[in-house]
């Protein structure tokens, strides 16, 4: 079965600077992987996902994230932040289940500073 | 645009009460969802369905059942509320079977059983 690490619960960045939030899987073929947004009050937003191809996948809201394979990861940027984007972020991983049963990881909470 | 709503954004109920959590799509969607959301846990997916009347298991169905009398309608019940279903619900729906297809989320639920 599929599953989906997120290390870091809590991440503070200051305003401008470049965000990088980390996502590992484990599924033994190619996983459906995606990273969803969650800001207060609100449900979850897709913010991109990879299905095959070029590993460098972009977003909406100027976020990018890179399929490497050989590390199990799948890790989510943006050069620089803005104080709208401090939200609650999830990664997730579909795997050939047969419906559309995404395993989401527990999340990381993004704090922006001034 | 896609919209899901949820019947109540806040809910508290009693521990034995039967509760229903309602949940609507306007977009003539295939798949709906629920799931619920726990700090440190992430998103668990208790049910969903693919067609009227149809329904499968997620991973934490115990304790829940569901109804999908109409499409654009599927309904979550706790048959006798128990305070460990304390916890935020989110409703979630796809227009078709594959992860190609997004999933789109309701604002939530926060029920608390007393």
């Amino acid at each position: 079965a599929q599953s989906v690490t997120q290390p870091d619960i809590h991440i503070t960045v200051s305003e401008g600077a470049s965000l990088e939030l980390r996502c590992n899987y484990s599924y033994g073929a190619t996983p459906y992987l995606f990273w969803y947004v969650q800001s207060p009050g609100q449900g979850l937003q897709l913010l991109l996902k990879y299905f095959s191809g070029d590993t460098l996948v972009q977003g909406i809201k100027g976020f990018e994230a890179e399929f490497k394979r050989s590390q199990s990861s799948f890790n989510l940027r943006k050069p620089s932040v803005h104080w709208s984007d401090a939200a609650e972020y999830f990664c997730a991983v579909g795997g050939n289940t047969g419906f559309q049963k995404l395993v989401f990881g527990t999340g990381t909470r993004l704090l922006v500073s001034p | 645009d896609v919209k899901v709503t949820q019947s109540s954004r806040y809910l508290v109920k009693r521990t034995g009460e039967k509760v229903f959590l309602e949940c609507v799509q306007d977009m003539d969607h295939e798949n709906m969802f629920w799931y619920r959301q726990d700090p440190g846990l992430g998103l668990r997916l208790i049910y969903f369905s693919y067609d009227v009347k149809m329904k499968e298991k997620g991973d934490i169905p115990e304790g829940y059942s569901v109804s999908r009398e109409k499409k654009e309608r599927f309904s979550l019940i706790l048959e006798s509320a128990s305070t460990n279903q304390t916890s935020m619900y989110l409703c979630a729906s796809s227009l078709g079977q594959g992860f190609a297809y997004e999933q789109y989320f309701g604002p939530g639920t926060r029920l608390t059983v007393t």
